[in-house]
């Protein structure tokens, strides 16, 4: 069964205060790892898919990074707007769901 | 513009009572999703429908029924088997085995 953990629940940062979240995955032939932002009140907004160990992809001041074994998404010189809930899934082969992790409660103080 | 739309963005439902909640999709995504979502956990999968008149159980879908009659919708009805129904519900759609596109949810309460 696939398992998703994600760490820290929560994270306070000041503002340009650099960070990373962490999101550790078990699954049997990984398709594809996926980055979501959620607001509150709001669905889910889709970030970033890593597909393979040593991928990176960037967005402004997110960098999300994979290995065989878990996702880094670091965040450079957050602002306030970065504060959300920050989602982590996993796709493997042979089945059509995701399964995602409980997430982290990111907010950033000005 | 393209996107998901679920309605309403509030609903409540009496004991004993059936309530259906909307989802339409102009992204011409093949496959849609519904997905619950509790504090303190991740999103769980209901059901999903990869084509249309087609679709699958997911990990909770006890309580729930759904149909997709046409591409652009898949409507998800709580039942009144559903004896914890209060939660926050999110529809997705994608193209297939690519990255899954969410609404902004419905927030089912019981009165």
């Amino acid at each position: 069964e696939d398992q998703v953990t994600q760490s820290p629940e929560a994270l306070r940062l000041q503002e340009g205060e650099s960070s990373s979240l962490n999101c550790s995955y078990t699954v049997s032939g990984l398709r594809g790892l996926f980055w979501y932002r959620q607001d509150p009140g709001k669905g889910p907004e889709f970030l970033f898919t890593l597909y393979s160990a040593g991928e990176e992809k960037e967005k402004e001041r997110l960098k999300a990074t994979l290995t065989k074994k878990e996702s880094f998404l670091h965040i450079t010189a957050p602002k306030p707007e970065d504060s959300a809930t920050y989602l982590c899934a996993v796709h493997h082969f042979g089945n059509e769901k995701l399964t995602f992790g409980t997430g982290t409660r990111l907010t950033i103080i000005p | 513009d393209g996107g998901i739309t679920q309605s309403p963005k509030y609903l409540f439902r009496k004991e004993g009572q059936n309530v259906t909640l909307s989802c339409e999709q102009n992204l011409n995504h093949d496959a849609m999703y519904w997905y619950r979502q509790d504090p303190g956990q991740g999103l769980r999968l209901i059901y999903y429908s990869q084509i249309v008149n087609d679709f699958q159980k997911g990990d909770i879908a006890e309580g729930y029924s759904v149909s997709r009659e046409k591409k652009e919708s898949f409507p998800l009805t709580v039942t009144s088997a559903q004896k914890n129904p209060t939660a926050f519900y999110l529809c997705a759609s994608s193209i297939i085995n690519q990255p899954q596109h969410f609404g902004d949810g419905t927030r089912l309460s019981i009165l």
